[in-house]
């Protein structure tokens, strides 16, 4: 089974700067979706950014980039010129290729913007 | 923009009560799919429909639990006699088809007490 982990349970940054959060899944398949998701305080899930395996150029887009390393199973969302609006929980997910279509979700990172 | 919508967004049950939870999908969305997360921890898959049968469920998704698409709109879930471990925020989602993202509705908070 598909697991995914994120390593850091809270996170926080000065406003305008650039944060990092971490994903590691691990899996057997080599096609597959990596996702990271926004969940604000109004806990509604949001899409943030998406990742196909099989593409090799890092998704974008706009504030929001990934680091997509295959080989090392690992999926790192990079927020640029951080906004209080940023702040949330944030959730890296994996969804297999192959036809099932359930998302299989990180334990999650909350992320502070400090003013 | 289209968006999935829940209702209602609290419900407060009585342990052994029967609950529904209501979803509308986008419309011209195939896959619907229910998920919970217990407060403080991670969403977690519960169950995918697809032309109008389960196509997958997790563990979770025990004989407590049903779903229906009752017309063309709404997409449904039943827990048939709530458990105090059963309060969690449950959210509902749907997607285009097998390969395109989910979109997530604002979830349903549900306390059984």
């Amino acid at each position: 089974a598909q697991t995914v982990t994120q390593s850091q349970p809270e996170m926080s940054v000065q406003e305008a700067e650039t944060v990092t959060l971490s994903c590691t899944y691990d899996t057997s398949e080599s096609d597959y979706y990596l996702f990271w998701y926004k969940q604000p305080p109004s806990r509604q899930m949001i899409l943030v950014i998406r990742q196909e395996a099989y593409k090799q150029q890092n998704a974008t887009e706009n504030r929001f980039s990934v680091n997509f390393q295959k080989a090392a199973k690992s999926f790192s969302l990079k927020i640029s010129d951080s906004q209080l609006g940023d702040a949330a929980m944030y959730f890296c997910a994996y969804r297999s290729g192959r036809g099932a279509q359930k998302l299989v979700f990180g334990q999650g990172t909350r992320l502070t913007i400090n003013p | 923009e289209p968006e999935v919508t829940q209702t209602p967004s609290h419900q407060v049950t009585q342990m052994g009560q029967e609950v529904i939870l209501r979803c509308v999908p986008i419309s011209n969305h195939l896959y619907f799919y229910w998920y919970r997360q217990i407060l403080g921890q991670k969403v977690e898959f519960l169950v995918s429909f697809y032309n109008n049968e389960i196509s997958e469920k997790s563990e979770i998704f025990d004989d407590q639990f049903s779903v229906e698409r009752p017309d063309g709109s709404n997409f449904t879930l039943k827990i048939r006699s709530t458990k105090l471990e059963d309060s969690a925020m449950y959210f509902c989602a749907s997607s285009e088809n097998s390969n395109t993202e989910a979109f997530f509705g604002q979830g349903t908070r549900l306390t059984v007490v």
